[in-house]
This record gives structure tokens, sequence and C-alpha cells, in this order.
């Protein structure tokens, strides 16, 4: 069964900080990771999207991935109190579901002003 | 673009009662829509997929005729709650993608309480 782990939090970070978000999977065979953001009682909002190693920056957000770790990141970079939510990794791809989504649990990032 | 819209946005039912949820694409085609559940402080959780035209295939532990979905035409997919039960109460979400199905765009969301 795909798994797709973060860090609950809350992560606490002052307005203007980088916010690092750390997410790994479990299956080998994913191919494209996405990082989406939930405020309370919303639905979540496509922000990155990711399907080679490396680094992909859009704005203040970059995504990092390393397929050998297993391993997937959002940076957030001057962060804004408008950021604080709930940040969804997710994963698809491998195991014959080439786009059924995985999700993990989330990360609660609070910005403080 | 890529914008996705839910109807209801919330509603109350009773138990016993039926539910009908609406998921459209409004500036895309969505060639397979994907129905999500929320429990509180927990993760998306996939229930079924469906694509236009065919049978929606469901996660493994969802009622294929509990949560009866219709996906009419490659704008719209329903959701239907039956026999609702208070144990049903969630936030369900539903999402779009187009041919390349790598992206999903996710509508607003459905809170349904049923009492």
């Amino acid at each position: 069964q795909k798994e797709v782990e973060q860090n609950s939090g809350p992560l606490s970070v002052p307005e203007g900080a980088i916010a690092s978000l750390n997410c790994t999977y479990s299956d080998r065979g994913s191919q494209s990771f996405f990082w989406y953001r939930q405020y309370s009682g919303k639905s979540p909002e496509l922000i990155m999207f990711i399907y080679s190693n490396g680094d992909k920056e859009d704005g203040r957000f970059t995504a990092q991935l390393n397929k050998a770790s297993q391993y997937v990141s959002l940076l957030i970079r001057d962060s804004q109190p408008s950021d604080s939510a709930t940040y969804l990794c997710a994963v698809s791809g491998g195991g014959g579901s080439n786009y059924k989504l995985t999700f993990g649990k989330g990360t609660l990032l609070t910005v403080n002003p | 673009g890529a914008v996705v819209s839910q109807h209801p946005s919330w509603v109350i039912c009773k138990s016993g009662t039926s539910v009908k949820i609406e998921c459209r694409s409004l500036d895309f085609q969505a060639t397979t829509m994907f129905w999500y559940r929320q429990f509180p402080k927990q993760s998306l959780m996939l229930m079924a997929t469906s694509n236009e035209g065919s049978k929606a295939t469901y996660e493994q532990g969802v009622e294929k005729d509990k949560f009866l979905i219709n996906h009419a035409s490659l704008t719209l997919s329903t959701l239907t709650v039956t026999s609702a039960h208070p144990e049903d109460s969630s936030f369900y979400i539903c999402s779009a993608a187009g041919l390349g199905l790598y992206e999903q765009y996710f509508g607003p969301g459905t809170r349904l309480t049923v009492t």
C-alpha cells in the first residue's frame, strides 16, 4: 500500500522567513509529485507539481525532488501570514495507477506576523 | 483556467434520505473526475474515479450501491449518497483532470451533515 508521510506540525515560522515542508513516499515507482495548500474548511488548491529530480521554482515557492531518497520538499520564501494553512503532499504513478493521487496527512504551517 | 465548481456547498439532510452533489468543470473538458471524502483533521481519501460515459471505479471499502456516481458528460459528474446516515457526514470534494491526467483541480467541496 502506498504511503505518503508528512510531519503533521504545527510548523511555526516568523513572517519573512523560509518555511520548509518535507514529505517522503513509499512507492519507488511514483512519478508525479504535487503540493496542495488547504485552508481550514476549504478544498485543496494546487501550488506546484514536479516530475523530475532537482528543483522547480515558481515565485516564492520551490519544490525539490530526490527520487533516490524518495523525498520531496516545498520551500516557501518570504513567508506571509496568508501562507498559514495545511500543506498536503500528494504522489501519483507507479503500481499501475498512473493518475490516482495518494495524499499525506498534511503539515500545518503557521506564519506569525 | 482549470475551474471546478460543486453544488451545493453545504447540505443538511435527515437520516435515510438521499443527497446528490454535482461537480462541474467550467473551462475545460474533464475526461476523468475523482471523488474524495475528508473527515475532520484527516487527509483526503479517494472514494472513486469516474470517466465520462463509463462506470465509476470505486476504491476498496467504498460501497458502490451507497455512493452512486454518474459522469454524464465531459463537464459534469454527480455523486448521490443514498440512505444517508450520520456517519456519512463529511466534506466531499471532487476533482477533475484533463487529458494529461497528471494535474487534478479541486472543486470547493460540499459539507454534508446527516441528522
